[in-house]
């Protein structure tokens, strides 16, 4: 039983057009990121949520809207899509109530943008 | 916003040597800690420090924090071609609109067999 999963892994799309990103953890984590990969491997984050509330929200153009409708679960809906968007994203979840802020990861969802 | 600083970028040794990466930060924390990326993968926790710790050990994994230098290492002894992954430094800076982790730009370590 994977903790955190995303769907899709692999999205191939042409420029312009609308994709969702889904992601869904059974561990009982309180707080969900979104974080973003790019060609580098440098790791941004982009959105927090902690019990369906958003909490951070990074500089990130507003074509790209996050949406919790429970505490399991948090998709990323991107409009207009371009080539910049290319990437792979990844959620993350953690526990507040926990001290540490240790953080399990999705395998990953890589959007590749035409 | 703060960020890491990981050197080297690149790592290549042989099987059976020690791989040290290091990490250097800019703000206070609260803790730091490493993961690790295998290709094609998300990235996994290692192991974490708290500001006031100096040293921690995991296995074969050794990680010290200078809070005075704002740096931390990695180091993995008697590495395998399995560890053959990338590392990332993590540091988390907890603020009043929410607890981050923000990640440097990670070491690629490469084992040979």
């Amino acid at each position: 039983d994977t903790a955190v999963s995303q769907t899709p892994k692999y999205l191939v799309t042409q420029m312009g057009n609308d994709k969702s990103i889904k992601c869904e953890q059974n561990l009982g984590h309180d707080t969900m990121y979104w974080y973003k990969q790019d060609s580098k491997k440098f790791l941004k984050i982009m959105f927090s949520y902690n019990n369906k509330e958003l909490i951070i929200n990074e500089t990130v153009p507003n074509r790209f809207s996050p949406k919790s409708p429970d505490k399991a679960h948090l998709n990323l809906h991107i409009n207009s899509l371009e080539l910049g968007d290319s990437a792979v994203y990844f959620c993350a979840t953690t526990s507040r109530q926990s001290r540490a802020n240790v953080l399990t990861f999705g395998a990953g969802s890589r959007l590749t943008v035409l | 916003s703060q960020q890491g600083e990981e050197d080297p970028q690149a790592l290549s040794i042989q099987e059976g040597e020690n791989a040290t990466m290091n990490c250097s930060y800019k703000t206070s924390i609260n803790n730091l800690q490493w993961y690790r990326q295998n290709s094609g993968r998300g990235l996994v926790h290692l192991i974490l420090i708290r500001s006031n710790e100096r040293e921690k050990h995991s296995g074969r994994l050794r990680v010290t924090l200078d809070t005075s230098k704002k740096s931390s290492s990695l180091l993995i002894t008697a590495s395998r071609a399995a560890d053959t992954a990338s590392y990332f430094c993590a540091t988390d800076a907890r603020e009043t609109s929410g607890s981050r982790l923000t990640f440097g730009e990670g070491t690629q370590l490469t084992v040979n067999p």
